[in-house]
């Protein structure tokens, strides 16, 4: 009964591999964010998307691309990984309104 | 621009006492603000927060935190440290005028625990 599930949990690859993140909410809500928490533990918002649209763009590279098939589902693709893209990645969803985001368990991913 | 600013990275105290971890916040606009909890190796887990109704908010586990707006600040605390609290907290701001639903976060104040 996860409310915001990713996969994987773990990702190690090798620096210029592509690589994607998933992500689905089963809370019925509207908008889904992405995350990076850097080795500082600090959090910085990448994406936002609401009903499928792009709404927040942070500078993020071009090699970071969002997709989001359906509004349950948001997914983040990396191209040519580099060695600062290590960090811990996380969902979260919200209904916009609200403003209350709830975050699923993270993605830490390692590129060597 | 909103901005929040945790006021000690490393907090410890002694189980059984009471925990204190500050927060001060910049905001254009009336804020939403929250405190979010990080456990080690876990998720971001939300304690409580405040959209400009009580200025006393109470959260999970014995948590509060109270708005004061002539002080800019938004300091959470607990009357009794558990060594379960042992974690990662994190101030966050919502400007409620924002597009996208935009969270910016302190820095994080790491709590240890004592037995």
């Amino acid at each position: 009964d996860t409310a915001v599930s990713q996969t994987p949990k773990y990702l190690v690859t090798q620096m210029g591999n592509d690589k994607s993140i998933k992500c689905e909410q089963n809370l019925g809500h509207d908008t889904m964010y992405w995350y990076k928490q850097d080795s500082k533990k600090f959090l910085k918002i990448m994406f936002s998307y609401n009903n499928k649209e792009l709404i927040i763009n942070e500078t993020v590279p071009n090699r970071f691309s969002p997709k989001s098939p359906d509004k349950a589902h948001l997914n983040l693709h990396i191209n040519s990984l580099e060695l600062g893209d290590s960090a811990v990645y996380f969902c979260a969803s919200s209904h916009l309104a609200q403003e209350t985001q709830y975050f699923g368990p993270g993605t830490r991913l390692l590129v060597l | 621009a909103q901005s929040v600013t945790q006021l000690d990275s490393h907090v410890s105290v002694s189980e059984g006492t009471p925990v204190l971890l500050r927060c001060n916040y910049s905001s254009s606009y009336s804020p939403s603000l929250f405190w979010y909890v990080q456990h080690p190796n876990k998720g971001l887990q939300l304690l409580l927060k405040y959209t400009s109704a009580a200025t006393l908010v109470k959260g999970i586990n014995g948590f509060e935190a109270e708005f004061k707006k002539s002080e800019t600040s938004f300091h959470l605390t607990k009357p009794s440290a558990h060594m379960s609290d042992a974690a990662e907290y994190f101030c966050v701001v919502s400007d409620r005028n924002n597009q996208g639903g935009k969270l910016i976060f302190g820095q994080g104040t790491e709590l240890s625990v004592k037995p």
